[in-house]
C-alpha cells in the first residue's frame, strides 16, 4: 500500500516562504502523478490550490506556486499572511483510476 | 455560480445502510467526473470514489470497495453514494467534489456520517 507522505506541521513568519512537500512511501513524485494541493481551514470545505502540479486554480494567488522538487511535489507559499493558517493537503493520482491523498500538513503563521 | 449540495447524513448503526446525494447546480453536471472524499473526525482526507461522465467507469478505494457503489443521475444533476454494511470507521464528513484535469476544482461542504450503536 503506497502511502503519500506531507509533513505533519510546519511553520513560517508572517511575510516568508514556506515550501510544503509531497512524497511516496516508495518512489518519487513526478507530474505524471498530477499532483494537486488543497487549503481546508476548520470546519470548512477544501479548496483548490493548484493542480497538475503547478497550475494555480481560479482565484488563486500567485503567492501560491506547485512544483517538483526532487523527488518530490511541493507548494510553496510566498509572503506568508495570517489567513494562510491552514490545513494543506496534497493528492496524487496513482493510476487505475485511483487516487490518495496525503495526511495534510498544518500550517501555523506566526 | 458552481453549487453543490450534499445530503443524506445521519446516524447509523453498524452494518446499516445509507444513500448520500449530492445536487449540483451552475455548471454542466454531465461533462464533469465527480468524486466523493471523506474526513474523519480529526483527521485528514481520504478519497474514496470516482466516477466519470457516462456513469459507466467507476473507482473506489480498497477500504470501501464492494460496500459502496456511486452512481450518477445526469438528468436530475445529482450524485449518488450508497453505502452499505457500515462500520464504526466509515464515521467522516463526506465531501462530493467536481473531478477534471486531474483535480478536484469545486466542493460541497460535506454531509455527517456517524455510524455508532
Amino acid at each position: 500500500q503506497t502511502v503519500v507522505t506531507q509533513e505533519p506541521s510546519f511553520s513560517v513568519s508572517p511575510g516568508g516562504t514556506v515550501t510544503l512537500t509531497c512524497g511516496l512511501s516508495s518512489g518519487s513524485v513526478s507530474t505524471s502523478y498530477y499532483p494537486s494541493w488543497y487549503q481546508q481551514t476548520p470546519g470548512q470545505a477544501p479548496r483548490a490550490l493548484i493542480y497538475s502540479t503547478n497550475t494555480r486554480s481560479s482565484g488563486v494567488p500567485d503567492r501560491f506556486s506547485g512544483s517538483i522538487l526532487g523527488n518530490k511535489a511541493a507548494l510553496t507559499i510566498t509572503g506568508a499572511q495570517a489567513d494562510d493558517e491552514s490545513d494543506y493537503y496534497c493528492v496524487l493520482y496513482m493510476g487505475s483510476g485511483t487516487w490518495v491523498f496525503g495526511g495534510g500538513t498544518k500550517l501555523t503563521v506566526l | 455560480e458552481v453549487q453543490l449540495l450534499e445530503s443524506g447524513g445521519g446516524l447509523v448503526q453498524p452494518g446499516g445502510s445509507l444513500r448520500l446525494s449530492c445536487a449540483a447546480s451552475g455548471f454542466t453536471f454531465s461533462s464533469y467526473g465527480m468524486t466523493w472524499v471523506r474526513q474523519a473526525p480529526g483527521k485528514g482526507l481520504e478519497w474514496v470514489s470516482v466516477i466519470y461522465t457516462g456513469g459507466t467507469s467507476t473507482y473506489y478505494a480498497d477500504s470501501v470497495k464492494g460496500r459502496f457503489t456511486i452512481s450518477r443521475d445526469n438528468s436530475k444533476n445529482t450524485l449518488y453514494l450508497q453505502m452499505n454494511s457500515l462500520r464504526a470507521e466509515d464515521t467522516a464528513v463526506y465531501y462530493c467534489a467536481t473531478t477534471s484535469s486531474y483535480y478536484y476544482a469545486y466542493w460541497g461542504q460535506g454531509t455527517l456520517v456517524t455510524v455508532s450503536s
